[in-house]
């Protein structure tokens, strides 16, 4: 069973210019969340996707957007790359669970290896 | 808001020795999850464990498990013989608590994470 694949894995970008980042779930899982990773700030939340609609968002500005679509693949775009940009990128994919109407709290992520971008 | 504290920035214990990795975290809420993943170095995020505020026993996975004192708001990993491929960032992590009619639980809040070194 294939894991959760990220490309590319290592990207340069220069300052103001805009990346697309792309992750391919585990086949059948339909929810996909992204992270961004930093010395300074750690792991943080970006935002997630569950049947191609963003159902939360992190702290971040405008600049980061996503989507996903119909097969669950999802993209992440940075607009206007700034120096501290530069991080790993990490998609997780996952199946959450319905219970009793809530989706449950014990819904694990499985994590691709990440999308490694320099701004310079 | 929630948090998550990991004290200790690296550790080293000696092949087939346990070892023990501290996390303390803070919330109001009295439905959580904690996680515990595994960082090597080419980067990808592997889940090892997971334990549910209402679990009545701590959990446990293979060489993993997990030291979960409610009272104290800790969640400490043991890992037990210990070997040389432990060797990676030790991340503990916890779900967003109140559960959702759109989130996936796909949040979680990290840890600055532990670096454990195993030596021969």
């Amino acid at each position: 069973k294939a894991g959760v694949t990220q490309t590319p894995r290592y990207l340069i970008k220069t300052r103001g210019q805009q990346v697309t980042l792309s992750c391919s779930p585990i086949s059948g899982h339909r929810s996909v969340s992204w992270y961004q990773q930093t010395p300074g700030q750690g792991l943080q939340f970006l935002f997630e996707y569950f049947s191609e609609t963003q159902r939360n968002k992190g702290n971040f500005p405008g600049r980061f957007s996503g989507r996903q679509f119909s097969n669950s693949r999802s993209e992440m775009n940075v607009s206007t790359l700034e120096l501290g940009d530069s991080a790993l990128y990490l998609c997780a994919s996952s199946t959450p669970q319905k219970v009793q109407g809530f989706f449950s709290g014990a819904n694990v992520l499985t994590f691709g290896a990440g999308s490694r971008l320099t701004v310079l | 808001a929630q948090k998550i504290t990991q004290t200790q920035p690296g550790m080293f214990v000696q092949e087939k020795e346990a070892v023990t990795l501290d996390c303390t975290y803070d919330t109001s809420d009295p439905s959580y999850g904690l996680f515990w993943y595994k960082q090597p170095s080419s980067g990808e995020m592997i889940f090892l464990i997971y334990q549910g505020s209402y679990d009545q026993q701590n959990a446990t996975e293979g060489r993993y498990s997990l030291n979960f004192q409610k009272a104290r708001k800790s969640a400490n990993l043991v890992i037990s013989a210990s070997q040389l491929g432990d060797s990676a960032m030790y991340f503990c992590a916890m779900r967003e608590g109140k559960r959702s009619y759109t989130g996936t639980a796909s949040k979680l809040t990290f840890g600055t994470g532990t670096r454990l070194q195993v030596t021969l």
